[in-house]
């Protein structure tokens, strides 16, 4: 069974800067993604990895699969960024589910 | 843009209760989730579905779960006798594999007295 370890938990921060969330798992994996909760409970997908890098406006998502590590950026930050952001693997392919992080609940400040 | 919907938002039953949650995945999309949030707790996996049958199920999802897909388009999950630990927001996904993104739907409250 895969752990999925998220750090910080909570992050608080002033508007502009450059944030960094990380996730770790325990299991070798063949996706892993970085999904976004609003306050009111709305999940959204912000990035599914395998490998590598990518980047979306002023996410940028890595992974390490060597080191069973993934860090989410957020450039310049906004009020808006204010979410819990939430790391997701999955072991296997085809239909096999989520196993989920607890979350990294962040707080921009204007 | 396409998205995955669920009905109803909220719901209130009695301990004991049969309920069903449904929802629309994205009309091309094949692979199909249920996952559970209790209050204050990480997201959890409770099933996926594929060609008309389960794929994978967690222990969670016992005897008292059942999912379906009725009509070629609604994705129901089915809880036949609910406890209080049930209490929860239910979530529903969708993928058009299983290899890609799964896009979530707005969840549905459930709250068992």
């Amino acid at each position: 069974k895969n752990e999925v370890e998220q750090s910080p938990q909570n992050l608080t921060a002033q508007e502009g800067e450059f944030i960094t969330i990380n996730c770790s798992y325990s299991v070798g994996i063949s996706a892993l993604h970085w999904l976004q909760q609003h306050p009111g409970g709305g999940i959204v997908s912000l990035f599914m990895l395998s490998s590598g890098k990518k980047k979306h406006g002023r996410l940028i998502a890595t992974i390490n699969i060597q080191e069973k590590h993934s860090s989410l950026h957020i450039t310049a930050s906004h009020p808006r960024d204010s979410a819990v952001y939430i790391c997701a693997v999955v072991s296997g392919g085809g239909a096999d589910g989520l196993t989920f992080g607890k979350g990294t609940h962040l707080i921009i400040q204007p | 843009e396409p998205e995955v919907t669920q009905t109803p938002s909220h719901q209130v039953t009695q301990m004991g209760q049969e309920v069903i949650l449904r929802c629309v995945p994205i009309s091309n999309h094949l692979y199909f989730y249920w996952y559970r949030q209790i209050l204050g707790q990480k997201v959890e996996f409770l099933v996926s579905f594929y060609n008309n049958e389960i794929s994978e199920k967690s222990e969670i999802f016992d005897d008292q779960f059942s999912v379906e897909r009725p009509d070629g388009s609604n994705f129901t999950l089915k809880i036949r006798s609910t406890k209080l630990e049930d209490s929860a927001m239910y979530f529903c996904a969708s993928s058009r594999t299983g290899q890609e993104t799964q896009y979530f739907g707005p969840g549905t409250r459930l709250l068992v007295l």
